[in-house]
């Protein structure tokens, strides 16, 4: 079984700038997250999708970040403008039920300079 | 508010002895707890459950307890290994399938 796919690895840009990050659930997974790890903290929920619907995007700062699940598989998370202290590792995460565990991808490093 | 809590940032164990991790929770409404194994460069990956209804959970060598009076679980790891040594984070989740992380414990298992 494939897992969570997420590019690009690493991205480093500049503050003002706008970047876009892609991620490809597993399949058949409904559920989908995105999470902020800034380093040297826990994994924080940006943005949970059930299908392309939004469940909860509370802690997401809607003022400089999207996200969009279009057909309910792959989804997109993007920054504009971004930040320095938008520099931190973006998780993906799908789920296929509850009461089972969440399965992340590698990850995004962002590095906003 | 950090709704999961591990107050260890790092823990340094002999090869072969057991390694004890420890979490706590706040919200009484989270019935189900996991633990993730972090590699550096790589995605968290998953590790071992419990469901609010056990108190024990045993998968090998690792074996998770979770004491709901106290809002506390832990995790144990016996023998410990060298290649156990990664960052492990603990999480919990209620109604919604939302996952709160803790802020992580790095072990390091010493050969």
């Amino acid at each position: 079984e494939a897992g969570v796919a997420q590019s690009p690895r690493y991205k480093i840009i500049e503050k003002r700038q706008s970047v876009a990050f892609w991620c490809n659930p597993i399949s058949g997974h409904a559920t989908l997250y995105w999470y902020q790890q800034i380093l040297g903290q826990g994994p924080k929920l940006l943005i949970q999708f059930q299908n392309n619907g939004v469940v909860d995007d509370s802690q997401l700062p809607k003022d400089r970040f999207s996200a969009e699940r279009l057909k309910g598989v792959d989804s997109t998370l993007k920054i504009q403008p971004a930040k320095l202290e938008d520099s931190a590792v973006y998780l993906c995460a799908s789920l296929s039920g509850p009461d089972t565990e969440a399965f992340f991808g590698q990850g995004t490093r962002l590095t906003v300079v | 508010d950090q709704q999961v809590k591990q107050n260890s940032p790092s823990l340094s164990v002999q090869e072969g002895r057991i390694s004890i991790l420890n979490c706590d929770y706040t919200n009484s409404m989270f019935d189900y707890f996991l633990w993730y194994k972090k590699y550096p460069a790589e995605g968290p990956t998953f590790l071992i459950s419990i469901s609010s209804i056990k108190d024990k959970n045993e998968d090998g060598r690792f074996t998770v307890f979770l004491n709901k009076s106290a809002k506390h679980l832990s995790l144990h790891i016996v023998p410990s290994q060298p290649g156990d040594s990664a960052v492990y984070f603990c999480a919990a989740s209620g109604t919604g399938n939302q996952f709160y992380f803790g802020t992580g414990t790095s072990l390091t298992v010493i050969p």
